[in-house]
């Protein structure tokens, strides 16, 4: 089993629909992270948690919200979606400054 | 405010050739350093990182990683390329201290394609 699992791992959903990513980590780290990849601009940061009741923005916060439910799960959501929020998104944890990631989940909104 | 630049979208290279991917970085005060890949339909791997000692790192698969401050780079290299070695590779970096401390910049991200 994967040590950062994250549901869904495909979604096509509709404009101004809200969705939510989950995130669940066996690795038992502090700190978990998510992610949003875009073609050519990299991985930016959405949020980031160092334990649950520390949550913070990301240079891209705007559009998403964050719950840290447990040490180990870490869900992003989408109030209301729209298309420019088209990407392939990831959780990770860390330790010692080393990132762990998931295996993405892609989500398409049209 | 910290920065990493991938001047090249794209590396082609010949299996058996060497191969390096470049990385330049902009941190405030001491960097460290990281290099990621990332194969299709998949998350980031960890490859390697630097954080102080020697300068020449090595890691998973083969890789390694100059760090030279001066020129403020961290190029990963590889002696001998794979055809398994394309992928999609991410330089990151992060300050070993002050508000960029917590927080991982990536780079735009390279792409690896060895040719057989």
């Amino acid at each position: 089993d994967a040590d950062v699992t994250q549901t869904p791992r495909n979604r096509i959903t509709k404009t101004g629909k809200r969705i939510m990513l989950e995130c669940s980590q066996t690795k038992g780290h502090d700190r978990m992270y998510w992610y949003r990849q875009d073609p050519g601009l990299g991985l930016r940061l959405i949020y980031y948690s160092f334990d649950v009741k520390d949550i913070n923005k990301g240079e891209i916060s705007d559009g998403y919200s964050v719950s840290r439910q447990a040490q180990a799960k870490f869900s992003l959501s989408l109030e209301s979606a729209i298309p420019n929020q088209t990407a392939l998104y990831f959780c990770a944890t860390s330790v010692f400054g080393e990132l762990f990631f998931g295996e993405g989940s892609r989500l398409t909104v049209l | 405010a910290q920065s990493v630049a991938q001047p090249e979208d794209q590396v082609n290279v010949a299996e058996g050739n060497p191969l390096t991917v470049k990385c330049t970085y902009s941190v405030s005060g001491n960097p460290y350093l990281f290099w990621y890949v990332q194969y299709p339909n998949r998350g980031l791997q960890f490859l390697l990182k630097y954080i102080t000692g020697d300068n020449l790192v090595k890691g998973s698969y083969g890789f390694e990683a100059e760090f030279n401050k001066s020129q403020t780079s961290f190029h990963l290299k590889k002696p001998s390329a794979l055809v398994s070695d394309s992928a999609l590779y991410f330089c990151a970096v992060r300050d070993s201290a002050g508000a960029g401390s917590y927080q991982l910049t990536f780079g735009k991200g390279t792409k690896l394609s060895v040719i057989p």
